[in-house]
């Protein structure tokens, strides 16, 4: 049981414009949500997190949005650079188990 | 600061060999240890995690195995190797007892089954 989803295994976006990662979750339980980017052969690096009781959090050119009744979040990069070209996870948890669930990430290719 | 080490980067073992993956976090006491797996083109298995020394839940029924005889230190092991253990296996810690609170990861490691 797949309980974060990301549905979207690739996305190409043109260097400066907005790239948009999408991610779902099943589990009405979660009440902290993250978001990770991963370059091949590297371990995941934390970019930006929200909690429940917000529906949006932004970092520098990075925010996140969440829509709890779709159980639903997203992550925006404005704008996008070819830097950013990576495999980015979503990832969510109930802070009660300490457990994190990832998504199977989305790969984004910033073009230049 | 902290800052998590994991070894070896890169392992490639015989199928019926066993396996040590170690992992130590420095900068931060008590801390909650991952042992993650991630197969080729797939995303990231919770195999193992820790709230504390001798405290390992797992996730994944299989032929792997945790420790963690020291405060941070956290390892994975195998008596014997499966070629489908195979992936690239992340250590990762977070702060112990607190909510809301994000992952670290380390580099990883590649391991490949012959």
């Amino acid at each position: 049981d797949q309980q974060v989803k990301q549905n979207s295994p690739s996305l190409s976006v043109q260097e400066g414009r907005i790239s948009i990662l999408n991610c779902d979750y099943t589990n009405s339980m979660f009440d902290y949500f993250l978001w990770y980017k991963k370059y091949p052969a590297e371990g995941p690096t934390f970019l930006i997190s929200i909690s429940s009781i917000k529906d949006k959090n932004e970092d520098g050119r990075f925010t996140v949005f969440l829509n709890k009744s779709a159980k639903h979040l997203s992550l925006h990069i404005v704008p996008s650079q070819p830097g950013d070209s990576a495999v980015y996870f979503c990832a969510a948890t109930d802070s009660g188990t300490y457990k994190y669930i990832f998504g199977t990430g989305t790969r984004l290719k910033v073009l230049a | 600061s902290q800052t998590i080490h994991q070894w070896p980067a890169t392992l490639v073992q015989p199928v019926g060999s066993p396996l040590s993956l170690e992992c130590t976090v420095e900068g931060t006491s008590n801390p909650n240890l991952y042992w993650y797996r991630q197969a080729a083109g797939r995303g990231l298995q919770l195999l193992f995690y820790s709230v504390g020394i001798g405290q390992i839940s797992s996730e994944v029924p299989q032929n792997l195995s945790a420790s963690r005889p020291q405060d941070r230190q956290f390892i994975l092991s195998s008596k014997k190797l499966l070629l489908s253990d195979s992936g690239f296996y992340l250590c990762a810690w977070s702060v112990g007892g607190g909510s809301n609170q994000p992952q670290h990861f380390g580099d990883g490691t590649r391991l490949s089954i012959l």
